[in-house]
């Protein structure tokens, strides 16, 4: 099956500064990779996704890569502010209703 | 729009007491996924419905665990006995049925918090 790899677990920022986190998958059939954030306490919700037929995808200050040869998709936070500060996940999966497998998390901190 | 609803939202129990949550998906939302979240790790899928249909049990633990989806709507998960490591979050998500328009997205509900003693 899928295994999803995500680093770091713990990622300390100054508020305005970029945040990078990076996953990697194992299973080349998989073509669908979101971002989830997850603030304490809170259901995870969907920030941001990508399919493999995009290398890149924009949404106002955050962005995901990829690269299907490398298996690898990383999360881009830029102009980060205190709202930011959460856990954040990112998943992979073939598609359709597959389900998703998903990282162990990156605490995202944002520091004032 | 309601979201999925789960309930309860926090349950203490004595260990190898039975326990169950429940959840309301979207409506409209054919596939229910079943998902264990231990604190500071990512959820891990349990089982996954089409409709009716368990059609991914494979990390289930059977011999304590079953799960239930009668008419396609709501579903149940029951745990009996609860043992100490059981304690974690149990989520449940929706996604609606393929087509052009499906996105992948799951609905996660806000989780039911089991704590064993």
């Amino acid at each position: 099956g899928e295994n999803v790899e995500q680093h770091p677990s713990t990622l300390s920022v100054q508020e305005g500064d970029s945040a990078v986190i990076k996953c990697t998958y194992s299973d080349s059939a998989s073509n669908y990779f979101p971002w989830y954030k997850q603030e304490l306490g809170k259901r995870p919700q969907l920030i941001i996704d990508i399919r493999s037929n995009v290398g890149e995808k924009k949404d106002q200050r955050i962005a995901v890569t990829l690269n299907k040869t490398a298996k690898h998709f990383s999360l881009h936070i830029t102009e980060t502010q205190p709202e930011d500060s959460a856990v954040y996940f990112c998943a992979a999966s073939g598609g359709g209703a597959d389900g998703l497998t998903f990282g162990k998390g990156t605490h995202l901190i944002i520091q004032p | 729009e309601a979201g999925v609803v789960q309930s309860p939202r926090y349950k203490i129990i004595e260990k190898k007491q039975p326990v169950a949550f429940w959840c309301n998906p979207i409506s409209g939302h054919n596939t229910l996924y079943w998902y264990l979240q231990n604190l500071g790790q990512g959820p891990e899928l349990l089982i996954r419905y089409e409709n009716e249909e368990a059609v991914d049990d494979s990390q289930l633990p059977k011999d304590r665990f079953s799960a239930e989806r009668l008419k396609g709507v709501d579903s149940t998960l029951k745990i009996q006995p609860a043992e100490l490591g059981d304690s974690a979050v149990y989520l449940c998500a929706s996604s609606p049925p393929g087509g052009p328009t499906y996105t992948g997205e799951l609905f996660f509900g806000e989780g039911s918090r089991l704590t064993v003693l």
